[in-house]
Formats: structure tokens, C-alpha cells, sequence
């Protein structure tokens, strides 16, 4: 089955400079590659997602990138804020399965 | 548009005492529910998904079962709770209602202590 390895475990940024997430998968098939980004108490919320015919993708200071041929994708924050501070998580999914989910970044982005 | 349901959101419980947390889904029809467990800062376990009614996959040997006795209802149950039962459960579900069945979207969780 799949598996998601994240990198770091823990990322601490000084505000405005920018963070990246680091995620490799081993099932060549999976196609669906999302981020969410959990708040201390809350659940995890979508922030940015990516498909496999797809390189790179952007929403405003977010990005994610994939390279399938080595099986890893990353999501690059720029211009960190304070409310940025939170855990992040990837995710990937081949047809048919359920997500699976990496172990989590926890970021502090430090004013 | 959709919207998930949990309850309760918190809850203390006894060692030993049984467990019904449920979650459901609005506006929507025949999505995929899942169970998720999160112990205190750690990741995303999944406990169980279900694709339709009375259809349940079990992805962690426990003291925990699942039923979907509806079509967006989920519930989690035990009959005997352990203290490693405490945590944080979300629900989610995915369906072709959101524009794909790969993005999953959480409940808002229940927060489980076990004396």
C-alpha cells in the first residue's frame, strides 16, 4: 500500500520569510495530492490540492509542486504570517482508496 | 452545500464504559464516511471508511467498531473504553457532491478523555 513520508517534523520561520514542506510517496499510481493545515483544536482544513497531470499549483502565498518521477511533492508558503502557525499535513490517494496522510509539520512562524 | 456533524464534542469517560460518537452529513447522497482517531499531538490514524450503507472497512484491529446504519450517518461505538482510547476522533466525508470522491473535508471532531 501507499505510503506518505513528511519532512520536517517541525519548521520554525521568522515572519515574511517563506517555509517549504517536503513529502514523498511509494505507490507510482496515486494521482491526488492534498494539503491541510490544522489549527491547535481544530480539524484539518483543505488548503491547496494538486493532481498528477499537473506540475504546479497556486493560491495566493501557497503553492504545491509535484515531481511524479520522484515521487515527491512540497508546499511552499511565502511570506509567512503569524496566523500561518499551525500543523500541516499531506496527503496522497490512488483510485479506490482512502487518503494517506503524512505525520504532520508543525510550523511556528515567529513575529 | 455540505455540511458534517459531530457529536458530542467533548466527553469524559471511565475506563471500561461503552462509547457512541456520531457524525453525519448533510447535503449530500451516498458520500464515503470515515473515522479518524488523533491522539495528543501526533497524526491522522484512520479507523474505518465506509463507501455505502452497512458497508464498513476496518483499518485498525481495536476495541472499536463502526456502523452506518443510514445513508450519511456514521457512528463509532465500544463496549469497553481503554485509556488509550483518548483522543481526538474526526469524522470526514468525500463524494462526487464536493467534485471529487479523493478530497476528504472534516467534522469538526470529538474530544475523548478516558479516566
Amino acid at each position: 500500500g501507499e505510503n506518505v513520508e513528511q519532512h520536517p517534523s517541525t519548521l520554525s520561520v521568522q515572519e515574511g520569510d517563506s517555509a517549504v514542506i517536503k513529502c514523498t510517496y511509494s505507490d507510482s499510481a496515486s494521482n491526488y495530492f492534498p494539503w491541510y493545515k490544522q489549527e491547535l483544536g481544530k480539524r484539518p482544513q483543505l488548503i491547496i490540492d494538486i493532481r498528477s497531470n499537473v506540475g504546479e499549483k497556486k493560491d495566493q502565498r501557497i503553492a504545491v509542486t509535484l515531481n511524479k518521477t520522484a515521487k515527491h511533492f512540497s508546499l511552499h508558503i511565502t511570506e509567512t504570517q503569524p496566523e500561518d502557525s499551525a500543523v500541516y499535513f499531506c496527503a496522497a490517494i490512488s483510485d479506490g482508496t482512502p487518503l494517506v496522510f503524512g505525520k504532520g509539520t508543525r510550523l511556528s512562524v515567529i513575529a | 452545500s455540505q455540511t458534517i456533524h459531530q457529536w458530542p464534542a467533548t466527553l469524559v469517560q471511565p475506563v471500561g464504559s461503552p462509547l457512541s460518537l456520531e457524525c453525519t452529513v448533510e447535503g449530500t447522497s451516498n458520500p464515503n464516511l470515515y473515522w479518524y482517531r488523533q491522539a495528543a499531538g501526533r497524526g491522522l490514524q484512520l479507523l474505518f471508511y465506509s463507501v455505502g450503507i452497512g458497508q464498513i472497512s476496518s483499518e485498525v484491529p481495536q476495541n472499536l467498531s463502526a456502523s452506518r446504519p443510514q445513508d450519511r450517518q456514521f457512528i463509532l461505538s465500544s463496549k469497553k473504553l481503554l485509556l488509550s482510547d483518548s483522543g481526538f476522533y474526526l469524522c470526514a466525508w468525500s463524494g462526487l457532491d464536493a467534485g471529487s470522491t479523493d478530497t476528504q473535508y472534516f467534522g469538526p471532531g470529538t474530544r475523548l478523555t478516558v479516566l
